[in-house]
């Protein structure tokens, strides 16, 4: 099974600024990681595919990069509705593990 | 446009099973897998298996191997997940997750359920 390690845990931040979530995995991914936000007592949104492909409807100013084990999730400019739990998703071997999740607080 | 609508809340003692639907809409039931992932209170997500609507076939997760079963009702349009044996840490909220873009093994999600809270306590 893949482990999957995000950094950090927990993280303050203002609206405005840039932020970066990282994604470590235990062996090489390819290009077959995903990246979700969840907002308390909802379900998961996708927000990023494939490392680097934005989902439709999501905003410009998330984006996804890395290759192999290390990959990260950049907010540009942090808006209000920003603030969620975020989880990292491998899904290039069973079972598609997901990261223990970053949450972004104000 | 695509729904996926779980079935409510349950409470159940440990030892017993505990099913959970979920109907689907919005688009061609048979071409898209459908997986459960769960999440116990405070904690990460937890792939659990998936089901191919087409043709019926399931992979499960080791973990939950001897007591997970999904299945699914074309004609219905939902697709169920069973798990058997419950313990106090199955306490979970269970989710249901369209299958979209895929590797080589699996699939990230694009539709999710709203959600089933299963409470296991005595």
């Amino acid at each position: 099974e893949i482990q999957m390690t995000q950094s950090p845990s927990t993280m303050s931040a203002s609206v405005g600024e840039r932020v970066t979530i990282t994604c470590r995995a235990s062996q090489g991914l390819s290009s077959w990681l995903a990246w979700y936000q969840q907002k308390p007592g909802k379900a998961p949104k996708l927000l990023i595919y494939h490392v680097s492909s934005l989902e439709s409807g999501v905003p410009s100013r998330f984006s996804g990069s890395g290759s192999g084990t290390e990959f990260t999730l950049t907010i540009s400019s942090l808006q209000p509705d920003d603030f969620a739990t975020y989880f990292c998703q491998q899904y290039s071997s069973y079972p598609g593990t997901f990261g223990q999740g970053t949450k972004l607080e104000i | 446009q695509v729904q996926l609508v779980q079935s409510g809340a349950e409470v159940k003692k440990p030892g017993a099973s505990v099913k959970v639907s979920c109907k689907a809409s919005g688009y061609t039931f048979s071409s898209y897998a459908m997986y459960w992932v769960r999440q116990a209170p405070g904690q990460s997500l937890e792939w659990m298996g998936w089901i191919y609507t087409g043709n019926g076939n399931t992979v499960y997760s080791q973990k939950f191997q001897d007591r997970v079963t999904i299945s699914r009702d074309t004609s219905a349009t939902t697709v169920y997940m069973e798990l058997s044996n419950l313990r106090s840490e199955d306490t979970a909220v269970y989710y249901c997750a369209r299958g979209t873009y895929c590797g080589t093994s699996t699939c990230s999600f694009d539709f999710w359920g709203q959600g089933t809270l299963v409470t296991v306590s005595s």
